[in-house]
């Protein structure tokens, strides 16, 4: 089945200590997302890639990076996790084309920071 | 600024009806979704309207009045497996999607 796979589904890190977070997809589409969601809270988009052209949101902190090295890989770095960086992060893909763009998502990855 | 609304609880008995609603204020319009959630886990898509009417799909259908900026989704059954999220987005003129908070929808037997 095509789908948007997320590693680990859990992740712990320490306080100050670089940490990264995998997405890949099998549905081909071009365009990835990272978006970051506190609970009862909308998600809120980090960044997007339309094809290898990155997209920052202006409000998303220097601390959070991403690269794609192809089509089906993205990954979420975050350099300095603080105690407020603590959240699900989801990674979702849609398709140029698709009228409405419909994005669908991976399971999230849950974030802890100690 | 941009805007979506939609209602922070609600609660519905197993087997019964229950609209939520959402409206909105975007710069332009490129289509209006409906995602559910469940509580840990991902957004899953469950409708996209971009014209007015009512878009029906089994137990859930979702209506649309761009002229009101107002869209409902309504969920027919109840089942307690539908207790989650709902989540209303809106594309809007440079399809960026514009996420409201979610209603949280608790069904009780």
């Amino acid at each position: 089945d095509a789908m948007v796979i997320q590693n680990p589904r859990y992740q712990v890190t320490q306080f100050g200590k670089p940490v990264t977070l995998s997405c890949s997809q099998t549905l081909n589409h071009n365009v990835m997302y990272w978006y970051q969601q506190k609970s009862s809270q909308a998600p809120k988009l980090l960044f997007h890639y339309y094809d290898k052209d990155f997209n920052n949101e202006a409000d998303t902190p220097d601390n959070f990076q991403s690269r794609r090295p192809n089509t089906s890989f993205c990954f979420l770095d975050i350099r300095s996790p603080g105690l407020g960086d603590a959240a699900m992060y989801l990674c979702a893909t849609s398709r140029e084309g698709d009228g409405g763009k419909t994005q669908y998502f991976g399971p999230g990855t849950r974030l802890l920071v100690l | 600024g941009q805007n979506i609304d939609q209602p922070t609880e609600m609660t519905a008995t197993e087997g019964a009806i229950v609209q939520i609603n959402c409206t909105y204020q975007t710069s332009g319009f490129n289509g209006l979704f409906w995602y559910q959630q469940h509580a840990g886990e991902a957004p899953t898509f469950l409708s996209y309207n971009v014209l007015d009417g009512l878009e029906e799909k089994g137990r859930f259908s979702s209506f649309l009045s761009r002229s009101k900026g107002y869209s409902y989704l309504l969920l027919k059954e109840l089942q307690m497996k539908d207790s989650a999220s709902y989540l209303c987005a809106v594309t809007d003129s440079n399809y960026q999607l514009i996420w409201g908070a979610g209603t949280k929808l608790i069904i009780k037997p």
